[in-house]
């Protein structure tokens, strides 16, 4: 099954900037989810975005799907220090099973 | 209240011994999952359980088996650990296992084998 590769491996902004984070794959997916991981605590579901759907938004977060280039990115506008953690995508394969792959993640440092 | 609690939240145990990691979700979920995180942060999906029933086994090592006493619990239990076992496993629920569907993660449980 495939993986996500996420783009940066680590990303340094400073308090206020946007950061993007791509995610890149191989095959069709059915849908792709974006995670957040704070340090040293379990993963919190962000977005998910469907094959067949083009952007979605949850606050400060907005989430782009391209599957003809078979890529994916997270934007954080005005970013805080809160922010600061490793971004993860999960995807599903079309025609595979339905377990969630992870991408090995985008550490994020917001400097205040 | 704690949707997916995970005990311990720490174990240190040396090579051979065998251990158990106990999961708990209070949402009402079906969907129950195991995952392990390597020291690279790698996530990698162990095994999964829908209504009891094992629905995802991944080339796991045999020492390793779950066991889901009812859908709101699954255990890990780990015989004869290696120093290889050293990882950070969480669990994991969603309202189903075909969806698709956000999955809940537990806080981890950091084991290290010496």
């Amino acid at each position: 099954s495939q993986q996500g590769e996420e783009d940066p491996q680590a990303l340094s902004i400073q308090e206020g900037e946007n950061a993007t984070m791509n995610c890149s794959y191989k095959t069709s997916i059915n849908n792709l989810q974006w995670y957040r991981q704070n340090s040293g605590r379990g993963l919190v579901h962000l977005i998910l975005i469907r094959s067949n759907e083009r952007e979605k938004h949850s606050g400060r977060l907005r989430v782009t799907l391209d599957t003809s280039k078979k890529s994916s990115s997270l934007l954080i506008t005005a970013s805080r220090a809160a922010d600061t953690a490793s971004y993860f995508c999960a995807l599903t394969s079309q025609g595979g099973s339905e377990k969630l792959v992870f991408g090995k993640g985008t550490k994020l440092t917001v400097n205040p | 209240d704690t949707a997916v609690s995970q005990t311990p939240k720490y174990l240190v145990t040396q090579m051979g011994n065998d251990k158990s990691i106990k999961c708990e979700q209070n949402l009402g979920h079906d969907t129950m999952y195991w995952y392990k995180q390597d020291s690279k942060k790698f996530l990698k999906i162990m095994f999964s359980y829908n209504n009891k029933e094992l629905i995802i086994n991944e080339t796991v090592p045999n020492r390793f088996s779950p066991k889901s006493p009812d859908k709101a619990h699954l255990n890990l239990h780990i015989n004869s650990l290696e120093l290889g076992d050293s990882a950070v496993y969480f669990c994991a629920s969603s309202l189903h296992s075909t969806g698709p569907y956000e999955q809940y993660f537990g806080p981890g449980t950091r084991l290290t084998v010496t």
